[in-house]
């Protein structure tokens, strides 16, 4: 089975500054696919940010992007200008060749006034 | 708008009793799954459909089982429920090579 890390369980971020949160994975695939979702306290899980393994930019949505350091296996989220909807959980995963897509164990954001 | 269904979305069932998650889309994706996700936790991959007829079980070993007779359609079915299957059941969809997956809104579910 693939593995997804998240190290930090929990973080705190004033309005408007910008946050990064890790993400390492392991995968012996040469083709991959790497996602970010944010889940709020309605449970829902929203797609954030894709990054293919080829892709040679770093991928960018509005105020997120994605770090991704493929020779340490890390894809790093972003957020900058961070506002109070942002507080929520947010979940890395990673999709490999047989499209089962696996996640991290989240990391929980509070936004701060 | 929802394109990818899931009902109910709360359930209190006691133990004993059958249940079915129903989970249905319409956009047309060949690729369905079931996780299920304890508060504050991650998600676990229970079941995945590559296609009509095609199931298989995921990472984590759950008792639950599943179908897809049409493609729209992905239900699941627990035929005891017991107070361990307390948990939310998320269903996603996706199509072909194409790398997103979307979530239904989850069923939440709790055994008495």
């Amino acid at each position: 089975a693939q593995k997804i890390t998240q190290t930090q369980p929990g973080m705190f971020v004033q309005e408007k500054e910008a946050v990064t949160l890790d993400c390492t994975y392991d995968t012996s695939d040469q083709s991959y696919g790497l996602f970010w979702y944010k889940q709020p306290s309605s449970g829902e899980m929203i797609f954030l940010i894709y990054q293919g393994s080829y892709d040679e930019q770093n991928a960018t949505e509005g105020r997120y992007s994605l770090n991704f350091q493929k020779a340490r296996k890390s894809a790093n989220l972003v957020i900058s200008a961070s506002q109070l909807g942002d507080s929520a959980m947010y979940f890395c995963a990673m999709r490999p060749n047989d499209y089962k897509l696996s996640f991290g164990a989240g990391t929980t954001v509070t936004v701060r006034a | 708008e929802a394109d990818i269904y899931q009902t109910p979305r709360y359930l209190v069932i006691g133990t004993g009793k059958k249940i079915t998650l129903e989970c249905s889309q319409t956009m047309g994706h060949d690729k369905m799954y079931w996780y299920q996700q304890d508060p504050g936790m991650e998600l676990h991959l229970i079941h995945y459909s590559y296609g009509v007829n095609s199931t298989e079980k995921g990472d984590l070993s759950s008792e639950s089982t599943v179908s897809r007779i049409r493609t729209e359609h992905f239900p699941l079915t627990l035929e005891s429920a017991r107070p361990s299957h307390t948990s939310q059941y998320l269903c996603a969809s996706s199509l072909g090579g194409a790398n997103v997956l979307t979530f239904g809104a989850g069923s939440r579910l709790t055994v008495l």
